[in-house]
């Protein structure tokens, strides 16, 4: 069963400061990276994506970094909010399954105030 | 627009007994799915569907059953409840499955509790 790994499971960041989340992937049928945003008792929500034409993307606060050669990819979020606290999700699309998403097992951030 | 909706909120059933998880989307979207979500194992795929008629099983889906007979309604049918199935249920729709490049769009969960 493909699989995505997500480290750490959790991380606490004090306001202010860089969070770090990573992923590593198995072989996909496309290049395509997304993360979602789940606060508690919330379905989970896109929060950004990155296609292979680029090995960085940045939207605000939210920067994805993708390493094809490495297969791994990370979300780094600057400047910290409390309000960031949620779990993230890493995802990317199958191999040999018409290129489902399979997602990372989750990190949940606290950033203390 | 509702976007996705699911009912109920939270239930809790004894062992062997059976139910339906009841999801629905306005956005007139092909691709829906169906996820568990458990501690330190993530979003894991129940069953999937790319079309009315058409289903699909994931990576988990013993135990439970999905029929598609339009294109906004997929329900989740626990056939006989285990104590393992106590989890939290999302269900989730996209325009297309386009290899998973189509954003997803998730309802706000069922808490499903097995005693």
């Amino acid at each position: 069963q493909q699989q995505v790994k997500q480290s750490p499971q959790s991380l606490i960041v004090q306001k202010g400061g860089i969070s770090i989340i990573n992923c590593a992937y198995e072989n996909t049928a496309f290049d395509y990276f997304p993360w979602y945003q789940q606060f508690p008792g919330k379905g989970p929500a896109l929060l950004i994506a990155i296609r292979p034409d680029v090995s960085e993307k940045k939207e605000g606060r939210f920067t994805i970094s993708f390493n094809k050669s490495a297969k791994q990819f990370s979300l780094h979020i600057m400047d910290s909010q409390p309000g960031d606290s949620a779990t993230y999700f890493c995802a990317a699309p199958s191999f040999n399954q018409g290129g489902k998403l399979i997602f990372g097992q989750g990190t949940e951030l606290s950033v203390k105030p | 627009n509702a976007g996705v909706t699911q009912t109920p909120k939270f239930q809790v059933l004894k062992t062997g007994q059976s139910m339906t998880l009841q999801c629905a989307q306005d956005m007139n979207h092909e691709y829906m799915s169906w996820y568990r979500q458990d501690p330190g194992m993530g979003l894991r795929l129940i069953h999937y569907s790319v079309g009315a008629g058409i289903t699909d099983q994931g990576e988990v889906p013993n135990g439970y059953n999905v029929s598609r007979s339009t294109t906004e309604d997929f329900p989740l049918r626990l056939l006989s409840a285990a104590p393992s199935q106590t989890s939290v249920y999302f269900c989730a729709s996209s325009y297309s499955l386009a290899g998973g490049r189509e954003t997803q769009y998730f309802g706000p969960g069922t808490r499903l509790l097995v005693l």
